[in-house]
């Protein structure tokens, strides 16, 4: 049973270009979250998604950001025109339906550079 | 609104020494806690969580936590530190629904030959 995939692993975007981050979560899980880590600090919670449905987005910046998770196919983060502050690793969970006693397992994460 | 402080940031410790990195946090419900380790360029790993029950949770790696309600704490232990151990550390809590974690700012942990 593969983990969380997440891929690429590493993308360097030049400033104004899009970054597309995906996510496939463990077999059987419908759950999926995004984490921003910036250097040097924890991690940020991005955005709560179940397939074809945002359950709770607080933590995606207003601008450029946005996230899906079709019903077929991986979650997907996309960020609209990058800028230098983007560069982060990203990271995506997912758990099963019914979480109420699960934890959740993490990708190894995307490090997005931008230059 | 819930937070996690991790008061160390960073933590330095011989091969064979016991460790302990504190947690504290902030939540106005009964909170679901864990533990993460993250290597260098790598993902996060589940050390161990507590939901309910017994206040000493015992993980993976040999690692173990106690939960203190009266102290809001979460405090990570190992009796005897590996040079594999070296890594940085998480804390995080969770809602009772759903696995939206909060986490705290790391402690990152060197181990001394």
């Amino acid at each position: 049973n593969a983990g969380v995939m997440q891929n690429p692993r590493h993308l360097v975007r030049r400033r104004g270009q899009e970054a597309r981050l995906r996510c496939s979560p463990m077999k059987g899980h419908s759950h999926v979250y995004w984490y921003r880590q910036l250097p040097e600090e924890g991690l940020k919670f991005m955005v709560y998604l179940q397939k074809e449905n945002i359950i709770d987005e607080s933590g995606m910046p207003k601008e450029r950001f946005s996230a899906e998770f079709p019903k077929e196919g991986p979650s997907i983060l996309r960020i609209q025109q990058v800028v230098r502050g983007d560069s982060a690793a990203y990271f995506c969970a997912s758990s099963p339906p019914g979480s109420q006693n699960t934890e959740a397992f993490f990708g190894q994460g995307t490090r997005l550079t931008v230059v | 609104a819930q937070s996690v402080t991790q008061p160390d940031i960073h933590i330095t410790v011989s091969e064979g020494a016991s460790l302990e990195l504190r947690c504290n946090y902030s939540y106005g419900a009964t909170p679901y806690l864990f533990w993460y380790v993250q290597s260098p360029g790598q993902g996060l790993q589940l050390l161990l969580k507590y939901f309910s029950g017994d206040t000493l949770v015992q993980g993976i790696k040999g690692f173990e936590a106690e939960f203190k309600r009266s102290q809001s704490s979460f405090n990570l232990r190992k009796p005897s530190v590996h040079w594999s151990d070296a890594a940085e550390y998480f804390c995080a809590v969770g809602k009772a629904a759903g696995n939206k974690l909060t986490f705290g700012g790391g402690t990152r942990v060197l181990v001394k030959p």
